[in-house]
C-alpha cells in the first residue's frame, strides 16, 4: 500500500480539464512544500512535471499546474490532449523513516 | 544534455548480492543529490535510497535498510547501489535519478532508462 493516496483512474475529453488528487499526512504533504508530480508513458521512465508543489520545469507545458491544501496536493491538466494519456504519480518529502513517499499512480485516459 | 546510464542489473538467487552503477553526464554531478527509485513492472514507484551531493549523508527506505548501500564517486560522476541479502520482493526496474538540489528531496528532474533486477531461484 502506497504512503500517498491517489485515485486509480481519471478520464476526460480533449480540451477539458482534469484534476488528480494526492492525499498524504501532516508528516509529508501537510508539512513540507516538497511535492512533485511525474508522468509515465508505457515502457518509458517517469518525467518530472511539477516540483515544489507548483513549479514547472523548463519545457513542461503551462497546461500542467500544481497546488496544495492541507494534506492534499493536486495536479490539474487543462486543455487535455491525446498525448497526456499516461500514468501520473505524486511524491512528497517525508519526516518518516522513508525520506520520500510516492502515491500509487493515477491512470489518465483521454476519451 | 543530461544523461544517466545505469548498469549492473541481472538475475540473482535469493540471498545473493548485486551491484548497480549509474554514470552521469551533462551536469555538475558534485552539486546534486542522487537517488535510486524502483518499480515492479506494471506497478507503482518506490523510493529506495538517496545520497547528498557530497556523499556525506545517505538515506534508505525501511524496506532496504541494512541490506542496501548507496555511495558515489564524484570524480567518476558515478553513483552506486550495493544490494545484499536480496529477496524476491526486490525484483524491479531500478532507476537512477537526479534531484533538483544538493540534498535528497523528491524533485527528481532526470531519470535513467532503468535496469532490471530479478531475484529468483
Amino acid at each position: 500500500q502506497s504512503a500517498l493516496t491517489q485515485p486509480a483512474s481519471v478520464s476526460g475529453s480533449p480540451a477539458e480539464s482534469i484534476t488528480i488528487s494526492c492525499t498524504g499526512t501532516s508528516g509529508d504533504i501537510g508539512y513540507y512544500d516538497y511535492v512533485s508530480w511525474y508522468q509515465q508513458h508505457p515502457g518509458r521512465a517517469p518525467k518530472l512535471m511539477i516540483y515544489d508543489v507548483s513549479n514547472r520545469p523548463s519545457g513542461v507545458s503551462n497546461r500542467f499546474s500544481g497546488s496544495k491544501s492541507g494534506n492534499t496536493a493536486s495536479l490539474t491538466i487543462s486543455g487535455l490532449q491525446a498525448e497526456d494519456e499516461a500514468v501520473y504519480y505524486c511524491a512528497s518529502y517525508s519526516n518518516s523513516n522513508t525520506l520520500v513517499v510516492f502515491g500509487g499512480g493515477t491512470k489518465l485516459t483521454v476519451l | 544534455e543530461v544523461k544517466l546510464l545505469e548498469s549492473g542489473g541481472g538475475s540473482v538467487q535469493p540471498g545473493g548480492s548485486l551491484g548497480l552503477s549509474c554514470e552521469v553526464s551533462g551536469f555538475t554531478f558534485a552539486n546534486y543529490a542522487m537517488s535510486w527509485v524502483r518499480q515492479v513492472p506494471g506497478k507503482g514507484l518506490e523510493w529506495v535510497s538517496g545520497i547528498s551531493a557530497s556523499g556525506g549523508k545517505t538515506y534508505y527506505a525501511d524496506s532496504v535498510k541494512g541490506r542496501f548501500t548507496i555511495s558515489r564517486d564524484n570524480s567518476k560522476k558515478t553513483v552506486y547501489l550495493q544490494m545484499n541479502s536480496l529477496r524476491a520482493e526486490d525484483t524491479a526496474i531500478y532507476y537512477c535519478v537526479k534531484d533538483h538540489v544538493w540534498s535528497p528531496k523528491c524533485n527528481f528532474d532526470s531519470w535513467g532508462q532503468g535496469t532490471l533486477v530479478t531475484v529468483s531461484s
